[in-house]
């Protein structure tokens, strides 16, 4: 059992559609990052989420944090085939320093 | 400039085979990691570094050593290669120590052990 799961694992959707990815845990998180990985590149950072309940936009994508700092989502509105890739979401927990467990990754295909 | 750069992008070597991994980062961070990603696509941290000393030595066999000359570099070197160490091996850092932070990844290294 990994510290963080997010489902779902693979989602294929078309063009245009709306989707939620979530990301859960037992465990209480610092900081919640959500990263973007494309086939032969390494993970780029989306956001980081603080804050119990705090919700950020970038674009179409909207993060939130859970209340109890232990889950987040991700929903793509309108989703496009630029994005397409491997969303991962990572936690620091308190008193590991800059320690990242990440999670089990959802695989996104947008088909046009 | 690259931020984060790996060398080499692919490896293919024989079972038995000692092997390095190098990675640098022209960012100015202090703390620098290495994660394996399995087929899976899950990403399990290695090692953390902060300042060239080791903060994070996850479970990880003792033929896996990490090697920092200064807090730029932070090179991975593998004894007695095995099937299952067949991965992409990621190097990262980031800038500061505490929770609001992010992590900077290299473009990987595909190991493949045959």
């Amino acid at each position: 059992t990994q510290l963080l799961e997010q489902s779902p694992q693979f989602l294929s959707i078309q063009e245009g559609e709306n989707l939620t990815v979530y990301c859960n845990s037992s465990s209480v998180f610092s900081s919640l990052q959500w990263y973007r990985q494309e086939p032969g590149e390494g993970p780029v950072l989306l956001v980081t989420v603080v804050t119990g309940g705090e919700v950020k936009k970038l674009k179409r994508l909207t993060f939130q944090f859970g209340d109890a700092r232990k889950d987040s989502s991700l929903h793509i509105t309108a989703a496009q085939p630029g994005d397409t890739g491997l969303y991962l979401c990572a936690g620091v927990k308190p008193n590991t320093g800059n320690q990242f467990y990440f999670g089990t990754g959802t695989s996104l295909t947008v088909i046009p | 400039d690259t931020a984060v750069s790996q060398t080499p992008k692919y490896l293919v070597t024989q079972m038995g085979n000692d092997k390095s991994i190098k990675c640098e980062q022209n960012l100015g961070h202090d703390t620098m990691y290495w994660y394996k990603q399995d087929s899976k696509k899950f990403l399990k941290i290695m090692f953390s570094y902060n300042n060239k000393e080791l903060i994070i030595n996850e479970t990880v066999p003792n033929r896996f050593s990490p090697k920092s000359p200064d807090k730029a570099h932070l090179n991975l070197h593998i004894n007695s290669l095995e099937l299952g160490d067949s991965a992409v091996y990621f190097c990262a850092s980031s800038p500061r120590q505490g929770y609001n932070t992010e992590a900077f990844f290299g473009q990987g290294t595909r190991l493949t052990v045959v």
